[in-house]
């Protein structure tokens, strides 16, 4: 069974504060997928990041940051100078790779970090 | 390209109606996935269909959901009759055959009352 956990139910900060989002997974798979999603006001899920398990390679793209930790079964992700527009729900969720290792499977989320950014 | 669509938006029906959500994935995915979130919980799979074949319905609660998804193009998502504990959002998503893009659509948030 896959399981993914996201300890922080909410948090707060003040704009231009960095901010860690914790996720957690469990998995029996060897390969798989782990994402994070971001869900505004507006309610859309936006695509953030998509991480393979063979890749343990930080990335960092502008603002937004991934640490990918296999040894401790962790996919944190870090906003640096946080502006009031990343307020939203924020989700991590993992997939197993199909037999053919190309295609998705159904993805198991977190219940989300709702992230409050205030001016 | 255009996104994965999803409708209605809204949804908001008595206890004990029928209500269909419809999804259009993007032209040429071949895989279509329902999700829902229920009440601030996690997001959780309903199914998958290849084309359009049920591929993993493990998802479905009960039998007053029903999925199709004919010809391969669009999808429906019928819950007859509705009880409260339905209420939620409704994502639909797609992916294309080898992977590639996993799109998520708007959401139909549905409220029984």
């Amino acid at each position: 069974a896959q399981k993914v956990t996201q300890a922080q139910t909410e948090i707060s900060v003040v704009e231009k504060e960095d901010v860690t989002l914790d996720c957690v997974y469990e998995t029996r798979d060897t390969t798989y997928y782990l994402f994070w999603y971001k869900q505004p006001p507006s309610g859309e899920l936006v695509f953030l990041i998509r991480r393979n398990s063979f890749d343990e390679q930080n990335e960092i793209s502008g603002r937004y940051s991934w640490n990918f930790q296999k040894s401790t079964s962790s996919f944190n992700f870090t906003i640096t100078a946080s502006q009031v527009v990343d307020s939203a729900v924020y989700f991590c969720a993992l997939s197993p790779l199909n037999a053919g290792g190309t295609s998705y499977g159904k993805l198991t989320f977190g219940q989300g970090t709702i992230l409050t950014v205030h001016p | 390209e255009a996104g994965v669509t999803q409708f209605p938006s809204h949804s908001v029906i008595e206890k004990g109606q029928t209500v269909t959500l419809r999804c259009d994935p993007i032209s040429g995915h071949d895989n279509l996935y329902w999700y829902r979130r229920v009440m601030g919980k996690e997001i959780k799979f309903l199914l998958h269909f290849v084309k359009e074949s049920k591929q993993d319905e493990s998802g479905m609660p009960n039998n007053r959901f029903l999925a199709e998804r004919t010809g391969g193009t669009y999808s429906t998502l019928k819950v007859q009759p509705a009880e409260l504990e339905d209420s939620g959002v409704y994502f639909c998503a797609s992916s294309p055959f080898g992977g590639g893009g996993y799109t998520f659509g708007s959401g139909t948030r549905l409220t029984v009352v």
